[in-house]
């Protein structure tokens, strides 16, 4: 069991905005960045959010992350077939001393 | 080209050892701080180890510490995942992934090599 917490689906269809969250503690998210990952079927994860909120170069602005307390969130607007993933955070957690993710997120564009 | 390539996998037998290899291209490898992701199969991802550029400083998650170490040859452009005392649980594909310091986050990731650990 992840100490990330998310949850294991989400669904849209296309043209849609979905929220992917991720909840965690004081000792990660409520003290450091969130990260997200997407990962395409039969792929290795890709970087798509990194310090809570910025966007690597080539990533759509259809993507954006936000980070309250200790949550996360991630919110994908306009959706696409093609965003049809699985999707994961991570954080660094002070008091393991481990990075941590989530346990994954598979969203699916109906 | 940035990338990595991770290699090694393969069938092993519990209790078995393992070294997986991670070559570096594209970039000055020891200026990047570098990490093994892994992901058994239809599961989510699972941190497992960390070094920095020299070398000097690891980390290591609880469920492979004291079976696994990390290494690198800044002169080979090279990452290593030495595994001992192999479990069935251990099966997965690792990957190899490149940090960007300022930023903290896993830019770069390999395409994975599969371990199966199994008698």
């Amino acid at each position: 069991q992840s100490v990330l917490t998310q949850s294991p689906s989400a669904s849209g269809t296309p043209g849609q905005r979905v929220t992917i969250s991720c909840s965690g503690s004081s000792s990660n998210i409520g003290s450091d960045y969130v990260f997200w990952y997407q990962q395409l079927p039969g792929t290795a994860p890709k970087l798509l959010i990194y310090m809570n909120n910025q966007r690597p170069s080539g990533v759509p602005d259809r993507f954006s992350g936000s980070k309250s307390g200790t949550s996360a969130s991630l919110a994908i607007s306009g959706l696409r077939s093609e965003d049809e993933a699985n999707y994961y955070c991570a954080a660094w957690d002070d008091s393991m001393r481990n990075w941590l993710f989530g346990g994954g997120t598979k969203l699916t564009v109906l | 080209e940035v990338q990595l390539v991770e290699s090694g996998g393969g069938l092993v037998q519990p209790g078995g050892s393992l070294r997986l290899s991670c070559a570096a291209s594209g970039f000055t490898f020891s200026n990047y701080e570098m990490h093994w992701v892994r992901q058994a199969p239809g599961k989510g991802l699972e941190w497992l180890s960390y070094i920095t550029g020299s070398g000097n400083i690891i980390y290591y998650a609880d469920s492979v510490k004291g079976r696994f170490t990390i290494s690198r040859d800044n002169a080979k452009n090279s990452l290593y995942l030495h595994m001992s005392g192999l479990k069935a649980e251990d099966t997965a594909v690792y990957f190899c992934v490149r940090e960007l310091a300022e930023e903290d986050a896993f830019d770069i990731w390999g395409q994975g090599t599969m371990v199966t650990v199994s008698s």
